[in-house]
This record gives C-alpha cells, structure tokens and sequence, in this order.
C-alpha cells in the first residue's frame, strides 16, 4: 500500500536549519509529484512548495523563497525539504503530500524552533 | 494569487443532521478543487477532488459540488467520527495549492 513515512521530530534553534526527510513505498517514487504543506499549532495549513521527484524541478510558495530548498534521493525513494535561517514562526508540524491531488500524505514532523 | 475563503469558520451540528461546508474562490479555479477532513493530531485526509468526486474509500454520505468560484461540501447525515476540520484547496495553478482557512464541524 502507499506510505508516506517522514522523519522524527527536530529541536533547532533560531538561525539553524532543519532537513526533513520523506520515505515513499507502495508506487513508483518517480511518478508522482510530492508537496510539502506545513501547519502552526491550533492553525490552518499552508503549502510551501513542490517538487517533481522524476526532473528535480521545484516551485516554492513565494514565502519561502531563498530559505527552502526542496531535493530527493530516488534511489531510496526520499524527498526533503531544508528550510534555513529558523525562526520563533516556523514552529509547525510539516507534511509531504503526493501528486497534484494529495491522495497520500505523510504522518507529519513536528520541527521546534526554540532558544 | 488565488484566496480561498471557507464559511462558516465553526458548524455546530447534531450527530444525523446534515451539514453544509461552503469555499470561495476569489477567481474561477474551474473544478480543480479539493476537500480534505482533518482531525486532531493526524494528517489532513483527501475526501473529494475535481470538485465532485470522492476519493477512494470515502463514504457516500460525503458529496461536493460547484465550480468556478463557488463550491460545496455536504456531509448527508453526520457520524461521530464526522466531526473534525474541514479544508478546501484549489490546483488549478498547478504547481501551487491554496487552501481555505479551514471549517471546524463541531458536535451541538
């Protein structure tokens, strides 16, 4: 069956960077785009960005532009997402979702930014 | 940039009754629309996309509607495990997803 499986939490402090790894199986990683929608506790979710795991191109949501770099391994069918320069706001549960429709997503990381 | 404004914000509604979730777009988005359901602590889960059609394994009681601008999700007789957030997304500018802010379907 399709999985999503993403990383364990992180605990960065401001300025640091986090990297959040998403493991597919169940489909051919290639085939299908992967999005990364993030969510701030008690809030709604929000889309950051876009990758097409086959080219390697990606689309980000102009808010993130310059912090968040989005790349994957296909020969263990992984996508990540870096985003840098952390602060306080980015305090959020972050989530890879599959294809245009988001059919599968995964179980969510937990990222903290905190001093 | 394509905003997605979901009414009302919170539904109180009693366990059998029907619901009805509305979403807006503030251009058209043709019918590349979608409807996810999201309880707390777990992922948002896909239920309805190209507007009207429901995604595998989700119950009939769940219908969607509309295009263009103006959209419905209806749940026809409400379960307990019915009540959660309620999210509409438009992909019409694929690759870019909007969301909606969200409906909370709250027992009353």
């Amino acid at each position: 069956q399709v999985q999503l499986v993403q990383s364990g939490a992180e605990v960065k402090k401001p300025g640091a960077s986090v990297k959040v790894s998403c493991k597919a199986s169940g489909y051919t990683f290639t085939s299908y785009d992967i999005n990364w929608v993030r969510q701030a506790t008690g809030q709604g979710l929000e889309w950051m960005g876009w990758m097409n795991p086959n080219s390697g191109n990606t689309g980000y949501a102009q808010k993130f532009q310059g912090r968040v770099t989005m790349t994957r391994n296909t020969s263990i069918s992984t996508a990540y997402m870096e985003l840098s320069s952390l602060r306080s706001e980015d305090t959020a549960v972050y989530y890879c979702a599959r294809g245009r429709k988001g059919d599968y997503w995964g179980q969510g990381t937990l990222v903290t930014v905190s001093s | 940039e394509i905003v997605m404004t979901q009414s009302p914000a919170t539904l109180s509604v009693s366990p059998g009754e029907r619901a009805t979730l509305s979403c807006r777009a503030s251009q058209s988005v043709s019918s590349n629309l979608a409807w996810y359901q999201q309880k707390p602590g777990q992922a948002p889960r896909l239920l309805i996309y190209g507007a009207s059609t429901r995604a595998t394994g989700i119950p009939a009681r769940f219908s969607g509607s509309g295009s263009g601008t103006e959209f419905t999700l209806t749940i026809s007789s409400l379960q307990s495990e019915d009540f959660a957030v309620y999210y509409c997304q438009q992909y019409n500018n694929w690759p870019q997803w909007t969301f909606g802010q969200g409906t909370k379907v709250e027992i009353k």
